[in-house]
């Protein structure tokens, strides 16, 4: 992996289904990986910075683990509801701050 | 807390024109702040890291005489793009670091703005 990539680019879900998707980055010179929600016509917001493997993250209902050894990180979101639509990115962060971002995965809860 | 303001929101001028963007953290002070540019469907891209008090660093292939970065205090930063053409036409977003923040500290993102060249 040479760049960030997020799988899937899209995600429909129902309303109390439970859902996950992925971040992979370049494995080496890793220093931290930072997930963020961006709702529409809204900024995008910090949900969790990640730096060591093996590290797992939780707030309310969403989630997030990594694997620095393999690069790559998971999301989790325990039964989704309509306010969790949005798009969730990740970013490879180096030292100094400076992000590397996927594209993101855009995410639509039905009611 | 670690609020920033980014203006104007959106923007339609004609061809030609320089535009000025400004990003703003409202609450606390920032050394370092990004100038992202977004493509339709794409990923943010870096353009460049804002540093108070010194040049802007430059991703490859930004011009730098085409998009002026001036980060002048501790809470502002603006980045201007020169002579716009409808091909500078795209979502441009700031975000900012808390002063001392290293890359294991969240970047605090404005709300964007979106650039129409007609």
């Amino acid at each position: 992996i040479l760049n960030v990539e997020q799988s899937p680019q899209s995600l429909h879900v129902q309303e109390g289904d439970s859902t996950n998707f992925t971040c992979s980055f370049p494995s080496s010179n890793f220093y931290a990986l930072h997930w963020y929600r961006w709702e529409t016509a809204k900024s995008p917001e910090a949900l969790f910075v990640m730096t060591l493997n093996g590290d797992e993250k939780k707030k309310g209902r969403i989630s997030a683990t990594l694997n620095t050894k393999e690069g790559y990180s998971y999301l989790y979101i325990k039964g989704s509801q309509p306010e969790d639509s949005a798009t969730y990115l990740c970013a490879d962060n180096t030292n100094a701050g400076k992000s590397t971002f996927g594209d993101g995965t855009t995410l639509t809860v039905k009611p | 807390g670690a609020v920033v303001s980014q203006h104007p929101s959106w923007v339609i001028c004609k061809s030609g024109t320089s535009v000025k963007i400004e990003c703003r953290s409202l609450d606390f002070q920032a050394t370092t702040m990004f100038w992202y540019r977004q493509f339709p469907k794409q990923s943010l891209m870096l353009m460049a890291t804002s540093n108070e008090g010194s040049k802007a660093t430059y991703e490859q292939g930004v011009e730098k005489d085409k998009f002026l970065i001036n980060h002048a205090s501790l809470t502002l930063s603006t980045l201007t793009v020169t002579s716009a053409h409808p091909e500078d036409s795209s979502f441009y977003i700031c975000s900012a670091l808390l002063q001392g923040a290293s890359g294991n500290q969240p970047q605090h993102f404005g709300d964007g703005t979106r650039l129409s060249i007609l």
